[in-house]
């Protein structure tokens, strides 16, 4: 049982949709974290929030768009998506963004596919 | 920027060798290293996390080395058994806001 929770697990949407993403954490950290996971690529960190501001933005273009209502909660709302955004995206979470010592727990992640 | 390099991307053994791990990265100034191992279609499982400071980090058969200097990590997986087939990935912090991470290694282990 994972202490990070996402929903969907899977998705299709197509290019004109609007979805939402959402993880839920249970572990009481305060640093969250999207990632995009694709066929035979390293995992790209796309952004993070530290205390519930976001802290980066990792040249993540505007049709994904992030929002961090408490340190427990991250959603990733996506709109106007391309084929090439199909992808596992990835939620995870750590203390905080600053500790050495503070390993990231990561969700199941969400299989999104762009039709 | 950060570069990570596993090798090899995938490794078959039969079950109870023991067997290592590589991974190498550029930028020698890290906060610490983590190993990670994923299951297809799954997230991604903490292993252990090893500090800039620190030589090497143990979990039961699993012993992580770190080489800051060189640029080098290896995780020691003894006795290897058939659920570790999984995809492992090791990943430096780099800065306050990023953990960079290798493609992996796909492991097999037979039966």
């Amino acid at each position: 049982e994972t202490g990070v929770t996402q929903t969907p697990r899977h998705l299709v949407m197509g290019m004109t949709n609007k979805k939402s993403l959402k993880c839920e954490q249970h572990l009481g950290h305060n640093a969250m974290y999207w990632y995009k996971q694709s066929a035979k690529k390293p995992l790209e960190l796309m952004f993070v929030y530290n205390f519930k501001e976001q802290t980066e933005n990792n040249s993540v273009p505007s049709r994904f768009s992030p929002e961090c209502p408490n340190s427990s909660h991250l959603f990733l709302h996506l709109h106007t998506l391309q084929p090439e955004d199909s992808a596992l995206y990835l939620c995870a979470s750590s203390q905080d963004n600053y500790a050495s010592n503070s390993p990231l727990h990561f969700g199941n992640g969400t299989r999104l596919t762009v039709t | 920027k950060q570069e990570v390099t596993q090798i090899p991307a995938a490794l078959s053994v039969p079950e109870g060798e023991n067997l290592v791990l590589n991974c190498s990265f550029t930028d020698s100034a890290i906060y610490n290293l983590q190993w990670f191992r994923q299951d297809p279609g799954k997230g991604l499982t903490s292993l252990l996390l090893i500090q800039s400071s620190q030589r090497e980090q143990t979990s039961g058969r699993l012993n992580a080395s770190l080489d800051k200097s060189s640029g080098r990590s290896t995780l020691y997986i003894a006795a290897s058994q058939p659920g570790d087939s999984a995809t492992y990935l090791c990943a430096p912090k780099t800065g306050a806001n990023n953990l960079f991470f290798g493609t992996g290694t796909r492991l097999t282990v037979i039966p």
